[in-house]
């Protein structure tokens, strides 16, 4: 039962674009919610992150959306540089499990000059 | 402050041999996990540790055990690797709370890719 679901395999954005994750979860528990970069041939690096008890959160270029209702989180890149070509994993945690995270499978982000 | 450091980056078993594989960190993290990566499924929980002599199973714990003795060491351990254990294998750490700050996350290590024969 995958509770983090991305289903976008892979997205093409031009640069300059806007680039937009999508990310949908089925556990109702979870209560924080994370967004990490993997290059190839690297470990998974933070990103940003955003607690149930907010709906949006900003960072720079990056913006993470909360829809609690719909169980549903976004990851806005503006504007997308080529740098930002990576996989990019959402995860989520819930409170009574710690730093326990389930990850989503991964959006592969391809920013083109 | 080195981080999370894996130790080998890359590794070719043949089935049924055994291999532990190293993961240290120097953060004074509490919590210490093991994932596994394989593609279209992202990262998946293998075995986690809240502490020194503590460790629990993740999603996947079958045909891997853990330790941890010290708060700086995680060792995972392949007692008789098959085909299906050829992946990408991550350490991660951090400190034990929930994670609610808008700063807690996990630490990752680069990697170790492994190959079974």
């Amino acid at each position: 039962d995958q509770q983090v679901k991305q289903n976008s395999p892979s997205l093409s954005v031009q640069e300059g674009r806007i680039s937009i994750l999508n990310c949908d979860y089925t556990n109702s528990m979870f209560d924080y919610f994370l967004w990490y970069k993997k290059y190839p041939a690297e470990g998974p690096t933070f990103l940003i992150s955003i607690s149930s008890i907010k709906d949006k959160n900003e960072d720079g270029r990056f913006t993470v959306f909360l829809n609690k209702s719909a169980k549903h989180l976004s990851l806005h890149i503006v504007p997308s540089q080529p740098g930002d070509s990576a996989v990019y994993f959402c995860a989520a945690s819930e409170e009574t499990s710690g730093s326990r995270l389930t990850f989503g499978e991964g959006t592969q982000l391809t920013v083109n000059p | 402050n080195a981080g999370v450091t894996q130790t080998p980056k890359f590794q070719v078993l043949k089935t049924g041999q055994s291999m532990t594989l190293q993961c240290a960190q120097d953060m004074n993290h509490e919590y210490m996990s093991w994932y596994r990566q394989d593609p279209g499924m992202g990262l998946r929980l293998i075995h986690y540790s809240v502490g020194a002599g503590i460790t629990d199973q993740g999603e996947v714990p079958n045909g891997y055990n853990v330790s941890r003795s010290t708060t700086e060491d995680f060792p995972l351990r392949l007692l008789s690797a098959a085909p299906s254990q050829t992946s990408v294998y991550f350490c991660a750490s951090s400190f034990v709370l929930p994670l609610t700050s808008d700063t807690d996350t996990q630490y990752f290590g680069p990697g170790t890719r492994l190959t079974v024969l």
